[in-house]
């Protein structure tokens, strides 16, 4: 079976800071990662997925994320916050016919 | 290319009442998907049809819950009758015809916000 726990909620930081959004999964399988983000009013946007090539991906805005087999890990991170990256986020493992989300996390970028 | 798109965006309706929910898929995806988010906690599988059958419904969670997706385009979700654990954001999304294992990527929706007062 596969899950994905996030850890916190809600994620606060400042403009031009580091962000780090957590995210440690359970998988019976080689797991397939996946970072999404919700901006207000629209829909879930792929920042980037893990498909077991290189551990180390870069997304889109800025993102990357590092896959840790031995921490089941992979953290997203981006090194300066902008005001706009402002989301929620979610950490999802794809299984079987479906993907299975973390509880997201709300990033809010403190001008 | 348009997204995959859903309407309403927010539904307002009393407990005991009927909600249909729509969801058109990126043209070409055969695959389509609706998903559940109750209020802080994370986003739910419902179902994944193929075309126009049922692949797996087992996230469906009662008989009140209807989905059909006839001719294998758009899908609706109906709500019948509706209780007050059904608010949340039913998310709908698409994947192409080929199922690459865990590789597929899923194109989600904006949304349905479904309020049960």
């Amino acid at each position: 079976a596969q899950s994905v726990t996030q850890l916190g909620s809600h994620v606060s930081v400042s403009e031009g800071a580091l962000v780090l959004l957590r995210c440690n999964y359970s998988s019976s399988v080689p797991p397939y990662l996946f970072w999404y983000v919700q901006y207000p009013n629209q829909g879930l946007q792929l920042l980037l997925k893990y498909t077991s090539a290189a551990t180390l991906v870069k997304g889109i805005n800025g993102f990357e994320a590092e896959f840790k087999k031995s921490e089941t890990s992979f953290h997203l991170t981006k090194p300066s916050a902008h005001m706009s990256d402002a989301a929620e986020y979610f950490c999802a493992v794809s299984g079987d016919n479906q993907f299975y989300f973390g509880t997201g996390t709300s990033l809010t970028v403190i001008p | 290319e348009a997204g995959v798109t859903q309407f309403p965006s927010h539904s307002v309706i009393e407990k005991g009442q009927t909600v249909t929910l729509r969801c058109d898929p990126i043209s070409g995806h055969d695959n389509l998907y609706w998903y559940r988010r109750v209020m802080g906690k994370e986003i739910k599988f419902l179902l994944h049809f193929v075309k126009e059958s049922k692949q797996d419904e087992s996230g469906m969670p009662n008989n009140r819950f209807l989905a059909e997706r006839t001719g294998g385009t758009y899908s609706t979700l109906k709500v019948q009758p509706a209780e007050l654990e059904d608010s949340g954001v039913y998310f709908c999304a698409s994947s192409q015809r080929i199922w690459t294992g865990g590789k597929n990527i899923q194109y989600f929706g904006a949304g349905t916000r479904l309020s049960v007062l």
